[in-house]
């Protein structure tokens, strides 16, 4: 099956910091999202991106599809998007509706 | 939009005991819901994939005598961990597929504690 890869798996900041994370994947794909879970188990969905690039506010996402990656970047992190950040990616083919999901970033924003 | 509720939030059994869960999509109908699973720390793990009124699909190394899924309508399915023991104790999460892309939408889990 498809592979995922997140890095990096961990990433400390300080409030008012920029990062990037990114998400590898091993085949094409018709579907990735990016999730943030928040303390209680909550995954939040944040895009729907299998291609091109989109912005929410602060957050962005870049997915370049023929070289199969994903970047998600937070600008002037604020100790509320502390959690995991989850990379899930669907499949060509029949498969194309069942997600896989990478191992998460866990992101820690001190103030 | 695309709000997926789950019930209970959490719940305790003792081992021997079955435990059903609920998945709801609240605002939409769901043509495929999904059932994950968490360990600590630990990514989410595809159980199961069901569409209503068809046999839910497992994947591989899952039991299906053990975690019995029905989808009976567009917007319920359900998840029933039978003769449930220790080692079943875990987040359960669902998700559901109904846009017109396949985007998926989460529902809050469930964290069932087996003693």
């Amino acid at each position: 099956g498809i592979q995922v890869e997140q890095s990096p798996p961990d990433l400390i900041l300080q409030e008012g910091a920029n990062s990037t994370l990114r998400c590898n994947f091993s085949d094409s794909v018709n579907n990735l999202q990016w999730f943030h879970q928040n303390p209680w188990g909550q995954l939040i969905n944040l895009f729907y991106i299998p291609s091109g690039t989109k912005q929410n506010g602060r957050l962005s996402a870049t997915t370049v599809a023929t070289e199969r990656y994903s970047l998600l970047y937070i600008s002037s992190s604020q100790t509320t998007d502390s959690g995991v950040y989850f990379c899930a990616v669907g499949g060509s083919g029949g498969s194309n509706y069942k997600l896989t999901f990478g191992k998460g970033t866990l992101l820690t924003v001190n103030p | 939009g695309a709000v997926v509720s789950q019930h209970p939030s959490w719940v305790i059994c003792k081992s021997g005991t079955s435990v059903k869960i609920e998945c709801r999509s609240l605002d939409f109908q769901a043509t495929t819901m999904f059932w994950y699973r968490q360990f600590p720390k630990q990514s989410l793990m595809l159980m199961a994939t069901s569409n209503e009124g068809s046999k839910a699909t497992y994947e591989q190394g899952v039991e299906k005598d053990k975690f019995l899924i029905n989808h009976a309508s567009l917007t319920l399915s359900t998840l029933t961990v039978t003769s449930a023991h220790p080692e079943d104790s875990s987040f359960y999460i669902c998700s559901a597929d109904g846009t017109r892309t396949y985007e998926q939408y989460f529902g809050p889990g469930t964290r069932l504690t087996v003693t």
